[in-house]
Order: structure tokens, then sequence, then C-alpha cells
């Protein structure tokens, strides 16, 4: 069955620690991006990257950083500049292409809940 | 820049009762629309989406939205609610490049 794993579920880090959260899909999409997710403030983007070697910052990239080296894979590290990175993080994928509306039709991982203490 | 808001914080219905989400949103141009649904401790769901043509949308799990471009609303509907519906829905806006979500409706459902 196709789609986005990532792991682990949960995550634990000491503060000052850099952490990597791993996102991997075989739906064969294009694009992908990573969210975080805070109790009752929906979905904030953080990166995204529609093509192999190439990616966006979204609005709350600072202290984050990301690699897209094959299309199946999307990492995220945390780094230790992150001032509050305890949150649950959510990856999702997307077809890019014809006709336009689809390329925003994303679809999820089940998350990683990041602990930093 | 394209906004939504989700005016309920946490909708509390019965089992077999009507549902009604109300979604609003900000978007100068034709907005594509989604509607999602979150289990606790869980990725999103698509449920329904709106790109263009009939105003009514259904979706899966028995659920439809309707937009309404001169109230700039998108209200997710059911006409009877399933315990196995509890759980967090967000409607989520296309703006330049990325999606912006809502905040989110909390749903719990009495049996």
């Amino acid at each position: 069955d196709g789609g986005i794993t990532q792991s682990p579920k949960y995550l634990f880090r000491k503060e000052g620690q850099n952490v990597t959260l791993s996102c991997e899909q075989n739906l064969n999409h294009d694009a992908m991006y990573w969210y975080r997710q805070d109790p009752g403030q929906g979905l904030r983007l953080i990166y995204y990257s529609q093509i192999v070697n190439d990616f966006q910052k979204g609005d709350i990239a600072e202290g984050y950083s990301v690699s897209r080296e094959k299309k199946e894979s999307f990492p995220l590290t945390v780094t230790s500049a992150q001032k509050n990175p305890t949150a649950f993080y959510l990856c999702a994928s997307s077809i890019e292409g014809r006709p336009v509306p689809k390329t925003y039709e994303q679809y999820f991982g089940p998350g990683t809940r990041l602990t930093v203490t | 820049a394209q906004s939504v808001t989700q005016p309920d914080i946490h909708i509390t219905v019965s089992e077999g009762a009507s549902l009604e989400l109300r979604c609003n949103y900000s978007y100068g141009a034709t907005p594509y629309l989604f509607w999602y649904v979150q289990s606790p401790g869980q990725g999103l769901q698509l449920l329904l989406k709106y790109f263009s043509g009939d105003t009514l949308v259904q979706g899966i799990k028995g659920f439809e939205a309707e937009f309404k471009r001169s109230q700039s609303s998108f209200n997710l509907r059911k006409p009877s609610v399933h315990w196995s519906d509890a759980a967090e829905y967000f409607c989520a806006v296309v703006g330049v490049r990325q999606l912006t979500f809502g905040s989110g409706t909390q749903l719990t459902v009495l049996p």
C-alpha cells in the first residue's frame, strides 16, 4: 500500500541536542511538506519541497533545517536554535502537475511527537 | 493574505444528531477549499475538497460541505453523527503555494 511513514512516533531529547525526524513516501509524489502542530493553533508550515534538491521556507522555518536528496525522503532536523521544539510534527506530500488544484491535495503521515526537556 | 477561521473551538453533539462545523475563509480569488479530520495522535485525513463547479461537495464517511461565496463560508455537515466521528476537524484554503489551516474544531460525541 502506498503512503507516508514517519518515524519514530514518539521522540524524547534533551535541550541543546539536534534531532532528525524521518519522513518517507512511496506515493511517487513530487512535493513534500513539514508542519508543526500545537494545541489550539492548527498546522503551521515549516518547510516544503517541490522537487529533489530544492526546498523553500514556510512560515516558521527558524530553528529547523531540511534536505531533499531523494524524491521519497524529506527529513527534518530540529536544531538547538529552535526555542520551543516540543510539538507534534506532521509530514505531508502532494502530486505536482495538472490539473493545478490537485497539487494542493496533501496526504499526511501519522506524525511524530517530539518532547524536549 | 489568505486566512481561515473556525469559530467553534469545541462542539458536543449526541450520537445520531446532525452536525454542522463552520469555516470562514478570506481569499481574493476563487478559493480551493478542504476539510480534513484528525483522530487523536494521528495524521490528517482528507474528507472532501472544493475546487470549482457544484457548490455542494460530497466526501467520505457521509460528510458534505457547501461552498457559499457570498458568505465566504465552507461549512461541513453530516446528517447523523456516529461515535467514531469524534475527532478534530480542520478547514484549509489554498494560498500562495501552500495550504492555510484553521485552528480546528474538536468534536465530542455523546452516547
